[in-house]
Order: structure tokens, then sequence, then C-alpha cells
């Protein structure tokens, strides 16, 4: 069974760091690109980076490129989204997904 | 950036109507088009890939068509269980979606 787990979410304030992590299981994680998709309480998708097999290219949105950075271990089939100086509207839940799998989600509130 | 454009944002319908839900890309896609169900506290579940093609288990009441810039997933005899926002997204260039349609029963 294909899995993606999510974990590392929280209440942390303005200008502060988070790391995600994603645990992926079930497929060969080192054969597919991995994306990050957030979403705001009550609001759309919003995809925000990818990272490419083996980690050598990264995309990000200009909503969040400089701020956050996305990597990944194959050995441990895990990616991950470190998250730098957040803001307000960071706030939302984070998804990883290959477009087809995507984890249940992690919340993350970013509030003084 | 492309900009996707879902429409109706909100379509209310009665079990077993034939629902037709559009998004329109602000240039061409080349079909690189998703549909996306998403139920209420769930993550998103993939329909259809690229434009037309069934993901594996997803019932065939559920088809897409579409080419250029306009799309549409097209549910054939709506199921109570339908009950959900659908989402659109492009991955021809950086990967946009639609900002939903939230499909109710009647």
């Amino acid at each position: 069974e294909v899995k993606l787990v999510e974990s590392g979410g929280g209440l942390l304030k303005p200008g502060g760091s988070l790391k995600l992590s994603c645990v992926a299981s079930g497929f060969t994680f080192s054969n597919y690109w991995m994306h990050w998709v957030r979403q705001a309480p009550g609001k759309g998708l919003e995809w925000i980076g990818e990272i490419e097999y083996d980690g050598t290219e990264t995309n990000y949105a200009p909503s969040i490129k400089d701020r956050f950075t996305i990597s990944r271990d194959n050995a441990k089939n895990t990616l991950y989204l470190q998250m730098s100086s957040v803001r307000s509207e960071d706030t939302a839940t984070y998804f990883c997904t290959t477009y087809t799998a995507w984890g249940q989600g992690v919340m993350v509130t970013v509030s003084s | 950036d492309i900009q996707m454009t879902q429409s109706p944002s909100v379509l209310s319908a009665s079990v077993g109507d034939r629902v037709t839900l559009n998004c329109k890309a602000s240039q061409n896609i080349n079909k690189y088009l998703n549909w996306y169900q998403q139920k209420l506290g769930e993550a998103p579940k993939l329909l259809i890939y690229n434009t037309n093609n069934l993901q594996t288990g997803i019932p065939s009441r559920f088809s897409g068509s579409g080419s250029g810039t306009d799309y549409t997933l097209t549910i054939s005899s709506l199921q109570p269980e339908d009950v959900a926002t659908y989402f659109c997204f492009q991955h021809n260039s950086w990967p946009t979606f639609g900002s939903g349609t939230k499909l109710e029963i009647k």
C-alpha cells in the first residue's frame, strides 16, 4: 500500500522556523519527484515546491522562495520541508504528494 | 504564471443528475490537467490525470475531457458520496490549482 505520512507540524511565532517530514512507503521513493502542497484554513490548494528524484533540482513557488527549503533522504524514504522566517500567511495544512498519492497533511499555525 | 479558473464555484444537483465542472487555463496547458476530489477534512484524491485518464479505483461515472485552455470533469450520474470540492490542477508549467467547485446535493 502506498503511504505518505507527514509530521512535525505545530504552533510557532512569526519569524520562527520549523521542519516538516514526510515518510514514504509502498513504492520506490527514489523514482519519484516529490511535491509539497498547502491549504490555508477554508481555502484552496497551493503548490509550493518540488524536488527531483535525487534531490539535485528543486523548484519553489514565489510565495515561499528563499524562506523554505525542500530536501530528501532517499535512504530513509523521507521528504523534508524546512520552513524559516514564517509569516501568519504560512498558516496552513501541508501535504506531501507524488500528485497521485497524498499524505494526510500536517497543520502549521503561525501566530504571536 | 498560468491562472486556472473553475466554474461554477458552487454547484447544486440532484442524485442521478449528469454534472459538468469546468476549468479554464489562461494559456494552453497541453492536456497536462488533473482533477482532484477533496472531501471535508481529507486529503485530495486524484480522479483524472492528463485530461482524460481515469485513476485506478475511481468509478467510471467520472470522466474528463478537453484540450488547449478548456477542460471538463463530468459525473454521469451523481451519487451522494460525490459531495466534495473538486479542484483542477495544471502541471504543464509552474503548477497551479484552480480555486475549486463545491458540489452539493439538492
